[in-house]
């Protein structure tokens, strides 16, 4: 079955640094959003992308925060500085309509020094 | 703003038995879709089940069901005949039906642990 796959597994950053996670989502999916999940917390929504632009963002994502389809094939989450408050877990997740249940990868845990 | 309440932060049910894990949300509009999704201690986010609020019927998946009540905007899980694989942490998940916010809305989440 497809799946959704994320790299690296995991990330560590020291602040200030930037950092970019990667996806590559279902290979016939149009649909791809970011989550994080904070340890212990509950998953949190940060950006739907559709037709190589953002389609909803949520108010973490602020200006530190961009995503990029470089190509056919990777989605990606970049934190141009980052803080010790972005340590999380991010989930890549995407779809093949805006209705169609979301399918996500394993996670990226990202652990900023 | 939607929003989605789990009220069980953990839950415990002995190998075998039924388990029903409660989730209610807000919403103002009249379609929509609600998941239940299943994170193991790997991680990894799994789609458990699917409701179509245009749908009556409870939706089911094996020993997973679902007791959707529109009118108290209630959702809960039932899973029957308990796995130890199916420990995990649930997470309650609302999505509005079409227009541009496709993004999902999740519960804080229940625990659940399975006794052998």
């Amino acid at each position: 079955e497809p799946e959704v796959t994320q790299t690296p597994s995991h990330q560590v950053t020291q602040m200030g640094q930037e950092v970019i996670l990667r996806c590559v989502p279902i290979s016939n999916h149009l649909y791809f959003y970011w989550y994080r999940q904070i340890l212990g917390q509950k998953v949190e929504f940060l950006v739907s992308f559709y037709n190589n632009e953002i389609s909803e963002k949520s108010e973490i994502f602020d200006d530190q925060f961009s995503v990029e389809r470089p190509d056919g094939s990777n989605f990606t989450l970049k934190i141009r500085s980052t803080k010790l408050e972005d340590s999380a877990m991010y989930f890549c997740a995407s779809s093949g309509t805006m209705n169609q249940p979301q399918h996500f990868g394993d996670g990226t845990r990202l652990s900023i020094l | 703003a939607q929003t989605v309440t789990q009220s069980q932060p953990e839950m415990s049910v002995q190998e075998a038995e039924t388990v029903t894990l409660s989730c209610t949300y807000d919403t103002s509009e009249s379609d929509y879709y609600l998941f239940w999704y299943k994170q193991p201690p790997s991680r990894q986010m799994i789609l458990v089940i699917r409701q179509e609020a245009y749908k009556q019927q409870n939706a089911t998946e094996n020993r997973f069901s679902v007791n959707f009540q529109k009118a108290a905007k209630s959702f809960s899980l039932k899973i029957s005949d308990s796995q130890l694989g199916d420990a995990a942490m649930y997470f309650c998940a609302y999505r509005n039906y079409g227009g541009s916010q496709g993004n999902l809305i999740f519960g804080k989440g229940t625990k659940l642990s399975v006794k052998p």
